[in-house]
């Protein structure tokens, strides 16, 4: 059984800051892999989307990367913005049409 | 221009009650979900129906019953509602993208609470 972990559970910073927040999946064999936020009071907002062979996503100041063979991908966010604060959340596929399973979540606050 | 709605915003009811959550996506995917989010914030799927037939049904009590009257719709219908059905409902639909697989695109979620 698939199992999706997020360290850390929650991360302070200061503004202007890089930083990381990580990924990890039990089951290597996973089709797609997506990082997600989550506003309070709001849906989920994909943020990039890396497809098995891949190795990494770009999307402006996120970078996303998958190590596939050790279970892991990291989200990296650079120059960070108090409007980044939110609850980031990763989500593994392990077959196409198959559900997506989510981790806890990183919960993330830039402090201006 | 919602991608994916979802209402009500916020649901409050008594133990007992029956109550529908709706969703409904513009997007032409032909794929939509209801996942639930508990007090953790755990996301856990529910249903998934792709162009009206249900494709995935976990593990849920039988007082849920997704219904979906055309690929766009996905109401989920909850009857004799009980403490621990609070939780967070999300609606998604999803799109398939070539080489990459399936993108989900997520409603704003509704918020049950049962008292």
């Amino acid at each position: 059984k698939q199992e999706v972990t997020q360290i850390p559970a929650a991360l302070s910073v200061p503004e202007g800051e890089n930083l990381v927040l990580n990924c990890s999946f039990t089951d290597s064999a996973i089709y797609n892999l997506q990082w997600f936020r989550q506003d309070p009071g709001k849906g989920l907002t994909s943020l990039l989307l890396i497809q098995s062979s891949q190795r990494e996503q770009t999307s402006g100041r996120l970078n996303a990367s998958l190590d596939k063979s050790s279970g892991r991908s990291t989200l990296y966010i650079a120059a960070s913005q108090p409007g980044d604060s939110a609850t980031y959340l990763c989500a593994v596929r392990e077959t196409s049409g198959s559900r997506l399973t989510f981790g806890e979540g990183t919960q993330l606050t830039v402090n201006p | 221009d919602t991608a994916v709605s979802q209402t009500p915003k916020y649901l409050v009811t008594q133990m007992g009650n029956d109550k529908s959550i709706k969703c409904e996506q513009n997007l032409g995917h032909d794929t939509m979900y209801w996942y639930k989010q508990d007090s953790k914030k755990f996301l856990k799927i529910m249903f998934s129906y792709n162009n009206k037939e249900l494709i995935i049904n976990e593990t849920v009590p039988n007082r849920f019953s997704p219904k979906s009257p055309d690929k766009a719709h996905l109401n989920l219908h909850i009857n004799s509602l009980e403490l621990g059905d609070s939780a967070v409902y999300f609606c998604a639909s999803s799109q398939l993208i070539s080489g990459f697989g399936e993108k989900l695109f997520f409603g704003s979620g509704t918020q049950l609470s049962v008292l």
